[in-house]
């Protein structure tokens, strides 16, 4: 069973710029999640979807949005680009069973973006 | 206000041996908590995960503790192998929705 993909692996981008990140989920799983992931500040959560909808939105500012499709694939998108969202962002699929009392979140390689 | 707190940033075991790590966290809402290992620049691989209701989850080697009065689980690996050696974030999620990370530990398993 393939994981869940990332695209692109690395990106370079200069500051007023905006930027359009890729995920495809785990064939079967409906949420998606995405993480920023900074030596400062670790791993932070920016966003969940579940059926094309955001269902939680992290602490981050309104230029970091996202978006989810019919077939569960999502988009992040930065725009005007800072030096700071210099980051590793990860995109997260889930799989939880209630009533086994299961949740597992599966991270993908991550987009690793600079931003000069 | 730091969640989940992972409070020792290193850990070195000798191979062979059980390698512990703990994680503290302070919301009682949380309902489940996940292991996580990860490399430099790669995303973070799922190891173990554990719902409230119980205490102990096992899988191979791994097997994690919840102690829901203490709020504080742990993260038993045995035999530890020098493959293991990596960062361990613990995470938890409230009705399993986003993860809230803990900091981390660098676990080192000398051979």
């Amino acid at each position: 069973k393939a994981g869940v993909t990332q695209t692109p692996r690395y990106l370079i981008k200069t500051r007023g710029q905006q930027v359009t990140l890729s995920c495809s989920p785990i064939s079967g799983h409906r949420s998606v999640s995405w993480y920023q992931q900074t030596p400062g500040q670790g791993l932070q959560f920016l966003f969940e979807y579940f059926s094309e909808t955001q269902r939680n939105k992290g602490n981050f500012p309104g230029r970091f949005s996202g978006r989810q499709f019919s077939n569960s694939r999502s988009e992040m998108n930065v725009s005007t680009l800072e030096l700071g969202d210099s980051a590793l962002y990860l995109c997260a699929s889930s799989r939880f069973t209630p009533t086994l009392g299961s949740y597992e979140q599966y991270f993908g390689p991550g987009t690793r973006l600079t931003v000069t | 206000d730091q969640q989940v707190k992972q409070n020792s940033p290193s850990l070195s075991v000798q191979e062979g041996r059980i390698s512990i790590l703990n994680c503290d966290y302070t919301n009682s809402m949380f309902d489940y908590f996940l292991w996580y290992k990860k490399y430099p620049a790669e995303g973070p691989t799922f190891l173990i995960s554990i719902s409230s209701i119980k205490d102990k989850n096992e899988d191979g080697r791994f097997t994690v503790f919840l102690n829901k009065s203490a709020k504080h689980l742990s993260l038993h690996i045995v035999p530890s192998q020098p493959g293991d050696s990596a960062v361990y974030f613990c995470a938890a999620s409230r009705s399993a929705r986003q993860l809230t990370f803990g900091s981390g530990t660098q676990l080192t398993v000398l051979p």
